[in-house]
């Protein structure tokens, strides 16, 4: 089992509809996690970050975090096409010493459908 | 873009050649990191670093150094090249509230 799945899509989506995008992850230890949007040929964009159960919304994005169930998802509102892009989940645990094992998912491609 | 640049960008070498590749940031963050992305992967950590001259090995260290002798720059070394190291390497720095930011990248290519 991958420590953090996600589908790799695509997923596509109408212009102005909901885009749902999941991850789930196996360590019940994780504290952190993390949504990034990656453009082709670009770097990984940090855009949410949730540590507790609950959602977190920032504009037109909502994170949804539930520890029982070991799941997080990513909501995005009214999808444009410039939110086609690759999204990747990562879930972090921190040791002791203050590190923090990060740890990410494939990422899953959205595209957004004019 | 939390001030981190990466040089090369891109760069095409031979099997067998030693490489060099730079993360430079600006904001004097104490932990680094470097990462490789491939298809059907995702990102792997190759190596961090806590600090000046404190480092440590990630996942997918095998076949790759580290040296950190100044808080801005992190720098990773592929001793010998070989073509399964060809690949987009991203570096990374972390903030104090455990956020991590990325730079630009380094697509290498080992032919």
């Amino acid at each position: 089992q991958k420590e953090v799945e996600q589908n790799s899509g695509p997923l596509s989506v109408p212009e102005g509809a909901i885009a749902s995008l999941n991850c789930t992850y196996s360590d019940r230890g994780s504290q952190s996690f993390f949504w990034y949007r990656q453009y082709s040929g670009k770097s990984p964009e940090l855009i949410m970050f949730i540590y507790s159960n609950g959602d977190k919304e920032d504009g037109r994005f909502t994170a949804q975090l539930n520890k029982a169930s070991q799941y997080v998802s990513l909501l995005i509102r009214d999808s444009q096409p410039s939110d086609s892009a690759t999204y990747l989940c990562a879930v972090a645990t921190l040791n002791s010493g203050g590190y923090q094992k990060v740890t990410f998912g494939i990422g899953t491609k959205l595209q957004v459908i004019p | 873009d939390a001030g981190i640049t990466q040089s090369p960008r891109h760069k095409v070498t031979e099997t067998g050649t030693p490489v060099t590749l730079r993360c430079h940031q600006t904001e004097n963050h104490r932990y680094m990191y470097w990462y490789r992305q491939d298809p059907g992967h995702g990102l792997r950590l190759i190596h961090y670093s806590y600090g000046v001259k404190d480092t440590d090995k990630g996942e997918v260290s095998d076949g790759y150094s580290v040296s950190r002798s100044k808080t801005e720059d992190f720098l990773l070394t592929l001793e010998s090249a070989t073509s399964s190291q060809t690949s987009v390497y991203f570096c990374a720095i972390r903030t104090a509230t455990y956020e991590q930011y990325f730079g630009p990248g380094t697509r290498l290519t080992v032919t």
